[in-house]
């Protein structure tokens, strides 16, 4: 079982749809939750840094961790063209090294 | 506000040539890393570094050899390239503010190399 799973998509909405991306992980010792935006061509970017359980909003976007089930998820309200891009969860614990899933790949249609 | 910076941003390279990449950051990071990044297989670890001077093995480190002589710079040497190396290779560089690996990491845009 890889330690963190994500759906490669690609993921097609009409622009201003709210767009969720989310990830699983199989490791109950990550506490530091991330998530990279990636343009083509350029390198990620974070986009959001949680620690532990619960919500952390930023604008349209809003990061949900779930420990219990072992899920986490970005949320993007009223999505736009320019939000297309790979987004790849992140996450570790304290003490070794981040552990990055694969990106999925989102077009927003206009 | 430069960021981490790395240099080339594409090469083309001859089975068994040699070649460094090299990756500089002003932000005062302790942690600095290279990364492969592949089709289908995400972000892999190359090798890392904790600190000036140190250098450690990451997920793939097998035909790669680093260096990190001064705190800003990390380099990534190649001394005979095979085509499995063609890929895009990513430095990124973090702050040990609170210890440990939970800081997160800043990306380089990344160079593209192609082995012929």
């Amino acid at each position: 079982q890889k330690e963190v799973e994500q759906d490669p998509g690609p993921l097609s909405v009409p622009e201003g749809a709210i767009v969720s991306l989310n990830c699983t992980y199989s490791n109950s010792a990550f506490q530091y939750f991330m998530w990279y935006r990636q343009y083509s061509r350029k390198g990620p970017e974070l986009l959001m840094y949680t620690y532990s359980s619960g919500n952390k909003e930023d604008g349209r976007f809003t990061a949900q961790v779930d420990k219990s089930s072992k899920y986490i998820s970005l949320f993007i309200r009223d999505s736009q063209p320019s939000d297309s891009a790979t987004y790849l969860c992140a996450m570790s614990d304290r003490d070794d090294k981040i552990i990055f899933g694969k990106g999925t790949r989102l077009h927003i249609l206009p | 506000n430069a960021g981490v910076t790395q240099t080339p941003k594409f090469r083309v390279l001859k089975t068994g040539q040699s070649m460094t990449l090299l990756c500089a950051q002003d932000m005062n990071h302790e942690y600095m890393y290279w990364y492969r990044q592949d089709p289908g297989m995400g972000l892999r670890l190359i090798h890392y570094s904790v600190g000036e001077g140190t250098t450690a093995k990451g997920e793939v480190p097998d035909g790669y050899n680093v260096s990190r002589l001064k705190k800003q710079n990390f380099l990534l040497g190649l001394e005979s390239a095979a085509p499995s190396q063609t890929s895009v290779y990513f430095c990124a560089s973090s702050n040990i503010a609170t210890g440990g690996w939970n800081q997160p990491q800043h990306f380089g845009d990344g160079t593209r190399l192609s082995i012929l």
